[in-house]
Order: structure tokens, then C-alpha cells, then sequence
């Protein structure tokens, strides 16, 4: 099992470029979450789904979108990238609730110029 | 401020000595974690305590639980270099959907 994956690990944008980045898990997690981590600062969450076709906003949503595409993939859209989303960003995933265990994956370095 | 606070923020112990870290929270919770993360890697969980234990142990991890205080600590025993670590409590809140809600960490050096 390769657990948690994300691509890509590093980014460098532009100010106003987009992009998206991709999270999959094969442990046939029900729920998905993105987080972002700041210097000093724990995780924060960005938005999460709890099961395939639904998404709900976690605490820092403005400037992301997401899609939940099917059970295993969970994708994070930057739609016009600014210096305050240079981050470090985890994709992690749980097997019923939030309640539960989450699994991280490594993380994607961005940095908006 | 945040849900939960670590304490402290940066502990250096020798290698064999016991390290404690403390986590405080603000309102009630359906359980607690406790997560490692090693530098530029992803965060690892460690061990859940639920609100109605008061103490859980795993290989030389020990997590106590205060709810009555509102608070936790991570315990780890006959620390190792290995041990070396930014370590994170998250509160899954009995308030709400049970998001998980981090800390700002506790950033431990083990030198050998």
C-alpha cells in the first residue's frame, strides 16, 4: 500500500497562476481532508469530504476550491495563486469520521512569487 | 487563540531522559491526538485517547487525559536521537462535525 500520495512536492508559481494538486489514497478511506501548514503554526484545514460527492469548507477556504472525484482522489485548486498561499499543504484521509485516525500524506511544498 | 496549546514550544533533552509535553484545550471534545512529525515529512499519528479515558499507553508513549482541566499530556520515556521531532495534539471537537483542530506543535531535539 502506498497510503497517502500527493504530486507534486514542490511548486513555484506565479502570482495569479493556477494550479491544482493532487492527493490519492488506497486504503479505501471514506473521508479526505486538505491542510495547510505555516512557519510556527500547526495544520489548518482547507476544506474536507467526508464521503465520495460531498465537500464542506474547513477553516481557511478562501482562494481554494476542491473536487472529490471518486473514493480515492481528492484534489486542491488554486485559482489564482497569491504570496499569502506559499505554504506547505497535506493531503490526509480517515477511514469513517473525523473522529477517526487520519493518514497524512508527504506534502507539497508551493511558494508564489 | 487556538483550540489547542502546546507546551512547551521547544524542548532539548539527552538521549535516555524522559520527555513531556503538554496540550490545553478550550471546550469539550470527543477525543484527543497525538501526532509526530519528523522535519520536511508528512505528520504520523501517534495514539487517540477519547474523552471518557484517562490514560493510554503505547510501546514507551504514555498520554494522559485531564478533562476536567482541559488538558493532556504526551509522555515519552528513555527518549532516542530517533525521537527527534516537531510533535502536534489535535482536538476532534464534540461541538461540531469533529474536525480536527492541531496545535502549534511542540519541537522536541533528542541528542545522543
Amino acid at each position: 500500500n502506498a497510503g497517502v500520495t500527493q504530486t507534486p512536492k514542490f511548486q513555484v508559481l506565479k502570482t495569479g497562476q493556477s494550479m491544482t494538486l493532487q492527493c490519492a489514497q488506497d486504503m479505501n478511506h471514506n473521508s479526505m481532508y486538505w491542510y495547510r501548514q505555516d512557519p510556527g503554526m500547526g495544520l489548518r484545514l482547507i476544506y474536507y469530504s467526508a464521503s465520495e460527492g460531498t465537500t464542506d469548507k474547513g477553516e481557511v477556504p478562501n482562494g481554494y476550491n476542491v473536487s472529490r472525484l471518486n473514493k480515492r482522489e481528492f484534489s486542491l485548486r488554486l485559482e489564482s495563486a497569491a504570496p499569502s498561499q506559499t505554504s506547505v499543504y497535506f493531503c490526509a484521509s480517515g477511514r469513517d469520521s473525523y473522529t477517526d485516525t487520519q493518514y497524512f500524506g508527504p506534502g507539497t511544498r508551493l511558494t508564489v512569487l | 487563540s487556538q483550540q489547542g496549546e502546546e507546551d512547551p514550544q521547544a524542548l532539548s533533552i539527552q538521549e535516555g531522559e524522559n520527555a513531556t509535553m503538554n496540550c490545553s484545550y478550550k471546550t469539550s471534545i470527543n477525543n484527543l491526538q497525538w501526532y509526530r512529525q519528523n522535519s520536511g515529512r508528512g505528520l504520523v499519528h501517534l495514539i487517540l485517547i477519547r474523552s471518557n479515558e484517562r490514560e493510554k499507553h503505547s510501546g514507551r508513549l504514555r498520554v494522559t487525559l485531564d478533562t476536567s482541566k482541559k488538558s493532556s499530556s504526551l509522555l515519552i520515556t528513555a527518549s532516542r536521537a530517533a525521537d527527534t521531532a516537531s510533535y502536534f495534539c489535535a482536538t476532534v471537537l464534540t461541538s461540531n462535525t469533529g474536525k480536527l483542530i492541531f496545535g502549534q506543535g511542540t519541537t522536541l531535539q533528542v541528542k545522543p
